[in-house]
């Protein structure tokens, strides 16, 4: 089975250029998972959805984030403009039924660095 | 919310010797406890899982022990192998994950 697929792998851009990351997640998953991996803070949830929805967006940093899930195979988490300090592994997880009860998977994370 | 502790952050062990890993959570409510495995350039996952109505569970070389009483859970690999060379992160009721160990066994 294909696990979760994330592109691209890297990003390089400059400061106050808009960045888009994708997220394909594992057919039959409901939930989907957006995270932010940095050496000082360690993996953050960002946004958690269930059947498309966002349920929790607590974790997005700022308005210059935004995520959506426009059907069940499909996701996109955008920063807009984009700065240094967002430079860090970004990840897409995705698991059966409702967060919390159940393994997550992840895919192998976009390398975003912002110049 | 939730908050996980895990220790230690860095742990160095001898090839054949075993490494244990040790978290700690704040909600009881809690009761799905996973353990994943990062290797370089690579996501998070996952090798083992416990759920609140069993103590122990074994799965080859790695062991997960939960003492609910407590709030602690911890990862036990025996006899570890180069390729055991990783972070491990532990979680509560995902998504409140530990700060991750990064294991590394010298040949």
């Amino acid at each position: 089975d294909a696990g979760v697929i994330q592109s691209p792998r890297h990003e390089v851009t400059e400061m106050g250029q808009e960045v888009t990351l994708r997220c394909k997640p594992i057919s039959g998953h409901n939930s989907l998972f957006w995270y932010r991996q940095t050496m000082m803070r360690g993996l953050e949830l960002l946004i958690y959805f269930n059947n498309n929805v966002p349920i929790d967006d607590s974790g997005m940093p700022e308005d210059r984030f935004s995520a959506k899930m426009p059907n069940a195979s499909f996701s996109t988490l955008k920063i807009q403009p984009s700065e240094p300090r967002d430079s860090a592994v970004y990840f897409c997880a995705s698991s059966l039924e409702r967060r919390g009860v159940q393994p997550q998977h992840f895919g192998d994370g976009t390398r975003l660095s912002i110049l | 919310g939730e908050n996980v502790e895990q220790h230690p952050s860095t742990l160095s062990v001898q090839e054949g010797d075993s490494a244990v890993i040790k978290c700690t959570y704040s909600d009881s409510a809690s009761n799905y406890f996973p353990w994943y495995k990062q290797e370089l350039g690579k996501g998070p996952q996952l090798i083992i899982d416990i759920r609140s109505n069993v103590g122990e569970k074994k799965d080859q070389r790695i062991a997960v022990t939960l003492n609910k009483t407590a709030k602690h859970f911890s990862l036990h690999i025996t006899e570890t192998q180069p390729e055991d060379s990783a972070v491990y992160f532990c979680a509560a009721s995902v998504p409140s994950f530990g700060a991750g160990t990064t294991v590394t066994v010298r040949a």
